[in-house]
């Protein structure tokens, strides 16, 4: 596709239950992020891919939160267990390099909301 | 760690004014200053960005200024215009990151026709 693609767009969940967010990045780049936007908030790192290595996971708040990209293009963010502070929305952004100071795309996000 | 501070919050301004958003940084080896521009409901996207080996940097209707000795930067948006409404958020790469961006809060801009 033309931009990078998330789902679900929306999710309600129960407090407890465990979900999973998919994001298909631009075909290509090898660079991944995940962060997390609450409510009238800046976007918070969560966690960075490059190919299918994590080199970064600093920002997961929590050991309920895990993410994977076995092939180094989707990737899945999953939270276990899920609390109402996860509340928010969920963004995930590709780059096409490694350099840093390249421009991140970012997807429209999964709002996540837990009840 | 880095911290990042935006201002205003919210800023509200005529077409045809211009508008001007400040965020302050703590680390003075971080590198590079990207804004994005979110509409409601839709994902950021860049808009213009710097790095530190430059004092400004100028896209039509939009500039960016560093000062790297204060640590601060700024967003100017002249002859602003209604489509120019959006939350602008300031963003910082500290040196030696692996890629986690820094955001500020966010500046909600109102362009009044």
């Amino acid at each position: 596709g033309a931009g990078v693609s998330q789902s679900p767009r929306y999710k309600v969940a129960k407090r407890g239950q465990d979900v999973a967010l998919r994001c298909d990045p631009i075909s290509g780049h090898v660079s991944l992020f995940w962060y997390q936007q609450a409510l009238g908030q800046g976007p918070e790192f969560l966690t960075y891919f490059q190919n299918e290595a994590q080199l970064d996971k600093s920002g997961l708040p929590s050991d309920r939160f895990f993410a994977e990209r076995p092939e180094g293009s989707v990737s899945t963010l999953k939270i276990q267990r899920t609390q109402q502070e996860d509340s928010a929305v969920y963004l995930c952004a590709s780059s096409g390099g490694t350099d840093m100071t390249g421009e991140l795309f970012f997807g429209e996000g999964s709002r996540l909301t837990v009840l | 760690g880095e911290n990042v501070e935006q201002h205003p919050s919210t800023l509200s301004v005529q077409e045809g004014d211009s508008a001007v958003i400040k965020c302050t940084y703590s680390d003075s080896a971080s590198n590079y200053f990207p804004w994005y521009k979110q509409e409601l409901g839709k994902r950021p996207q860049l808009i213009i960005d710097i790095r530190s080996n430059v004092g400004e940097k100028k896209d039509q209707r939009i500039a960016v200024t560093l000062n790297k000795t204060a640590k601060h930067f700024s967003l100017h948006i002249t002859e602003t215009q209604p489509e120019d409404s959006a939350v602008y958020f300031c963003a910082v790469l500290p040196r030696g990151s692996q890629g986690n961006l820094i955001f500020g809060k966010g500046t909600k801009l109102s362009v009044k026709p």
